[in-house]
This record gives C-alpha cells, sequence and structure tokens, in this order.
C-alpha cells in the first residue's frame, strides 16, 4: 500500500534543543499534512505541504516538502515543554487520511 | 471555535456485545471520517461519509462495522459483535470538503471490549 514511514519513532530532546521529524513515501506525494496529538490528546491539524520544495513556517516549528514530493520534515528550534506530544504526517487521498506511525516527542526540562 | 463532539468518553463492553460510538460533526461540515487508534500505535482509517453514503473505507472496515447519520447532528459507528481486538481509541472527524482538506477531529470514545 502507499504508506508513510516516519523516523525517528521517539525522539528525547532537551528543553532549548532543535530536533527534526521525517517522513517519507516509496511513491511521490501530491501533499502531506502534519498533525500533533497531546499525550491523551487527539490529533489535530498543524500544516499541509502541496509544492515540490515547500517551507511553511509556524513560529518555532519549519516544515518542509521534499522536491521529489517523496518526503517531508518537521523541524522544531527551542523545544518547549509544550511541544510534547507525537507528531504524525499524513498522506490526503481520496477522501481519507493515511497516517505515518508517528515521533512521539520527550521533552527533558 | 466549533467542535467536534463525541460520546461516551470511555465505553466498556463484553465481547460479543454491539456497541454504538456517537459523534456529533461540526455544523456546516459535509464530510465525515472514523478512525481508530489502538494505543501507542499509529492513527488508522476506517470509513468516509459523504452525502448519506459511505465514500471509502478501509479493510478493517467489515461487515461488522457500519455508520449512520441518523438525524441533522449526528454521525454513528455501529460495531455488531466486538472482538477483543476492535479494543482500541475511536476518533471521528470531519471536514467541510473532501480531498486533501484538513479533518477536525474529535477527542475520542476509548473502547475497552472484555
Amino acid at each position: 500500500g502507499q504508506q508513510v514511514m516516519q523516523i525517528p519513532q521517539y525522539q528525547h530532546v532537551q528543553e532549548g534543543e532543535d530536533f527534526t521529524t521525517y517522513c517519507n513515501s516509496s511513491t511521490t506525494l501530491s501533499n502531506i499534512q502534519w498533525y500533533k496529538q497531546r499525550p491523551g490528546g487527539h490529533p489535530v491539524f498543524l500544516i499541509q505541504l502541496v509544492k515540490s520544495g515547500e517551507v511553511k513556517k509556524q513560529k518555532r516549528l519549519t516544515f518542509q516538502f521534499g522536491e521529489a514530493k517523496k518526503n517531508s520534515s518537521l523541524h522544531i528550534t527551542a523545544t518547549q515543554t509544550t511541544d510534547v506530544g507525537t507528531y504524525f504526517c499524513a498522506r490526503a487521498a481520496g477522501n481519507k487520511l493515511t497516517f505515518g506511525g508517528g515521533t512521539r516527542v520527550l521533552v527533558k526540562p | 471555535e466549533p467542535e467536534v463532539t463525541q460520546t461516551p468518553s470511555h465505553q466498556v463492553t463484553q465481547m460479543g456485545q454491539e456497541v454504538i460510538l456517537r459523534c456529533v460533526p461540526i455544523s456546516n461540515h459535509l464530510y465525515f471520517y472514523w478512525y481508530r487508534q489502538i494505543l501507542g500505535q499509529k492513527v488508522e482509517f476506517l470509513v468516509s461519509f459523504y452525502n448519506n453514503e459511505i465514500s471509502e473505507k478501509s479493510e478493517i472496515f467489515d461487515d461488522q462495522f457500519s455508520v449512520e447519520r441518523p438525524d441533522g447532528s449526528n454521525f454513528t459507528l455501529k460495531i455488531r459483535s466486538t472482538k477483543l481486538e476492535d479494543s482500541a481509541m475511536y476518533f471521528c472527524a470531519s471536514s467541510p470538503i473532501g480531498g486533501s482538506y484538513e479533518q477536525y477531529f474529535g477527542p475520542g470514545t476509548r473502547l475497552t471490549v472484555t
């Protein structure tokens, strides 16, 4: 199937440090969405990328779509405790989202 | 800000019993979805619903599952004869249009089958 894979599965970050999580597909993606799920919560939409090489920023979060539209990344600078949660990328096709496995982010104060 | 709501927040049932999970999508949205998330795993698509019919479903959504929009506000997921492996968090979502539009998720119903 047309899966999206995410690495790493877990990310332990010291507060104040930067980190990046990656989303990869074996096939070309028409778009990629990112969602955040806080512990015990539900997925919340963050952003959608559709253009090759697209870069979008939301405060300390930078999202990028690869030139070949087969991968995407989320970079968080100066991590805060509020960044704790699982970050999912998802491919939207038809009327469904196909989620990656997620990167679970734990922040050490 | 409008939200998707779900009831109950937690449902415990015995294997073989029927359960109905309820959702109230955002009022002007036209597309409705159910997803499930087994503890610690990824979110999996079950079914999408538009114009009073299923528009897409996954291989998980077998004959034991059904969806219904019984009135203008509710959207339900029925599991006819629950199995232990149906234990999961079930999320309802809605969007104003389909395709690649962002989806708004409800808080989920945790289903525990014993």
